[in-house]
């Protein structure tokens, strides 16, 4: 299994300011997975990082309003840019297992824009 | 397009009850499913895993079938306790790359 680290665990921002979320696997894996869980819903992917390329976004989602880093096998970061009340949601990170697929999660980054 | 859907949305029961949750999905040609468990504003934690191969998982009082033909699978939790409280879903995978695609959930409360 991999075990994924996350922070902030929360916060408070205000309109129109950017937060930057981090994301630290404890094994080297492939692909990392943002996702979106607003209130009261699933998940909804945002974006595939791949090391070494430009992160894959869902449709919906764009790279100046979230922009992705994955500057090594264990590390990526989310920035969600430009922030309104509508970006209020918990922000999850995932790996998957390399060979059996199974994907793994943070604790989550609860975010509540004012 | 994979469509994953889970029912009931919300569920309550008496402690110690034996209870089904069910996950239905649009395409059979799937890698692999996954169950999670939510607990409320925290990250998921994963109850069982299914390759597409397999017919079940079992791990403690928690069984996961998989019928690919169906498009189903169900999650059984025996002897129920209040720390089975939780948000329940399912998730599936197309292919060894490919994105996970997740259910609504259902929000189990088990009453001591």
């Amino acid at each position: 299994s991999a075990v994924i680290s996350q922070k902030p665990s929360r916060d408070i921002c205000q309109r129109g300011t950017s937060l930057t979320i981090q994301c630290q696997v404890d094994s080297q894996v492939t692909m990392m997975f943002w996702y979106r869980q607003q209130p009261g819903q699933s998940l909804t992917l945002i974006a595939t990082a791949n090391q070494g390329s430009e992160a894959t976004y869902e449709s919906g989602f764009v790279i100046d309003k979230f922009p992705i880093s994955r500057p090594n096998l264990t590390f990526s970061t989310l920035t969600v840019s430009n922030m309104s009340p509508e970006d209020s949601s918990i922000y999850l990170c995932s790996a998957g297992g390399a060979n059996t697929g199974e994907l793994f999660f943070g604790e989550g980054s609860r975010l509540t824009v004012l | 397009k994979q469509e994953v859907t889970q029912i009931p949305a919300a569920l309550s029961v008496p402690e110690g009850e034996n209870l089904v949750l069910n996950c239905s999905f649009t395409d059979s040609a799937i890698y692999n499913l996954q169950w999670f468990r939510q607990d409320p504003g925290k990250g998921l934690t994963s109850l069982l895993l299914i390759q597409s191969s397999q017919r079940e998982q079992t791990s403690g009082r928690l069984n996961a079938s998989l019928d690919k033909s169906s498009g189903r699978s169900t999650l059984y939790i025996a002897a129920s306790q209040p720390g089975d409280s939780a948000t329940y879903l399912c998730a599936v995978r197309g292919t060894s790359y490919d994105k996970v695609i997740f259910g609504p959930g259902t929000s189990l409360s088990v009453i001591p």
